[in-house]
């Protein structure tokens, strides 16, 4: 059974800064992982998927690294801002199209 | 596109009583996704749907959990009778078969006393 893990569990920093999220799995048969935004008492908003067969994924800010055979992945924040807070969710998902999701990261970007 | 919709948005209801909760997917998704986001478990599959028909429901919890897909566009998880430890938020998600991110609703907040 696919386990997927994020690490830290939450994160404070000051605006401007870079920072990384990750994320690990159990299992390497994937189909392709996916980043999730979620905002307190919202739904999940899509940020960037990165297929098996690729390494990385970039939109504006945000960078997405994925290595499958250490079952890995990193979500990378250049400049980060007070609007970037939010709780980021890793998800893998098989070839049936289930996702199997982390417990997220908790991000607060200080003023 | 309005989006994957939800209804109701916010539900309280006392243990035993019967709840149904909507879905009205993205038009021409053929993917419908349940998912159930707790404090303690995280977001976990429920069952999901591939042309309204069930592919996966090992994710539902117990028997008082049923799900429907009477069409391409609405689907109902129904649970009867309710307990208090099915408070949770519940989310729907649909996707088209040729693409592959999902797409969210806002979610369904239930409360069972």
């Amino acid at each position: 059974k696919q386990e997927v893990t994020q690490i830290p569990a939450a994160l404070s920093v000051p605006e401007g800064e870079n920072l990384v999220l990750n994320c690990s799995f159990t299992d390497s048969a994937i189909y392709n992982l996916q980043w999730f935004r979620q905002d307190p008492g919202k739904g999940l908003t899509s940020l960037l998927l990165i297929q098996s067969s690729q390494r990385e994924q970039t939109s504006g800010r945000l960078n997405a690294s994925l290595d499958k055979s250490s079952g890995r992945s990193t979500l990378y924040i250049a400049a980060s801002q007070p609007g970037d807070s939010a709780t980021y969710l890793c998800a893998v998902c098989g070839s049936a199209r289930q996702l199997t999701f982390g417990s997220g990261t908790q991000l607060t970007v200080l003023p | 596109d309005a989006g994957v919709i939800q209804s109701p948005r916010h539900e309280v209801t006392e243990m035993g009583q019967e709840v149904t909760l909507r879905c009205k997917p993205i038009s021409g998704h053929d993917y419908l996704f349940w998912y159930r986001q707790t404090m303690m478990r995280g977001l976990e599959l429920l069952i999901y749907f591939n042309n309204n028909v069930p592919i996966d429901d090992s994710g539902m919890p117990e028997d008082r959990f049923s799900a429907k897909m009477p069409n391409a566009s609405f689907s109902t998880l129904k649970i009867q009778p309710s307990e208090p430890r099915d408070s949770a938020v519940y989310f729907c998600a649909s996707v088209i078969g040729t693409e592959e991110t999902q797409y969210f609703g806002p979610g369904t907040r239930l409360l069972v006393l």
